[in-house]
């Protein structure tokens, strides 16, 4: 099975930063990632998908990059409705989430 | 617009069964595969199992940790998707949110239900 890990779990910022989170997987998965936001008492929601594409309707300040094991997602400024969790999920075989990592108000 | 309504969460004891739909529109649901992800209180997302679509047999694929106990089918004229749990147990209790993959260009999710929660205590 193929084990994803998040960092940081937990990451405090301010409005206007730029915030970069990365993703990890055991062993190479291509570029078959994605990344989703979860907000409290809602379902996910994709923001990116195969690594770095962007889904349609989902602010451009939002990118992914990375292929194999070793991913990031960079918020470019950090606006106040993206404070949220941020799950990445491989693809490559089946289906394996990260832990996820919290947006939160410095 | 593409919808996807699950129900039948509810209170259950350990051991017992549930069984969960997910009502699908908007879409044509024979197409696509539809997958099964749960999130327990507080914690994060985990992939439960998937069913492929007709042209694909409509087989199925299970997470490790319910493989034996939980059987997703769907029914296409009813635009349906179903988990039937059975054996649950304490650590089953979570939110059920059925997602549909994109298709067989990316195995991600592009739409997700808002969840039915399944608590399992007695």
């Amino acid at each position: 099975d193929i084990q994803m890990t998040q960092s940081p779990s937990t990451l405090s910022a301010s409005v206007g930063d730029r915030v970069t989170i990365t993703c990890r997987a055991s062993q190479s998965i291509s570029s078959w990632l994605a990344w989703y936001q979860q907000k409290p008492g809602k379902a996910p929601k994709l923001l990116i998908y195969k690594a770095s594409s962007l889904e349609s309707g989902v602010p451009s300040r939002f990118s992914g990059s990375g292929s194999g094991t070793e991913f990031t997602l960079t918020i470019s400024s950090l606006q106040p409705d993206d404070f949220a969790t941020y799950y990445c999920q491989q693809y490559n075989s089946y289906s394996t989430f990260g832990p996820g990592t919290k947006v939160d108000i410095k | 617009e593409v919808q996807l309504v699950e129900s039948g969460g509810g209170l259950v004891q350990p051991g017992g069964s549930l069984r969960l739909s997910c009502a699908a529109s908007g879409f044509t649901f024979s197409d696509h595969y539809m997958d099964w992800v749960r999130q327990a209180p507080g914690k994060g997302l985990e992939w439960v199992g998937r069913t492929r679509n007709k042209a694909n047999s409509y087989t199925t694929e299970y997470a490790a940790s319910v493989k034996g106990r939980f059987t997703i089918s769907r029914d296409d004229s009813k635009n349906s998707l179903y988990l039937q749990m059975n054996s649950l147990k304490t650590e089953d209790t979570a939110v059920y949110y059925c997602a549909r993959v994109y298709d067989s260009s990316g195995y991600y999710y592009d739409y997700w239900g808002q969840g039915t929660l399944v608590t399992v205590s007695s």
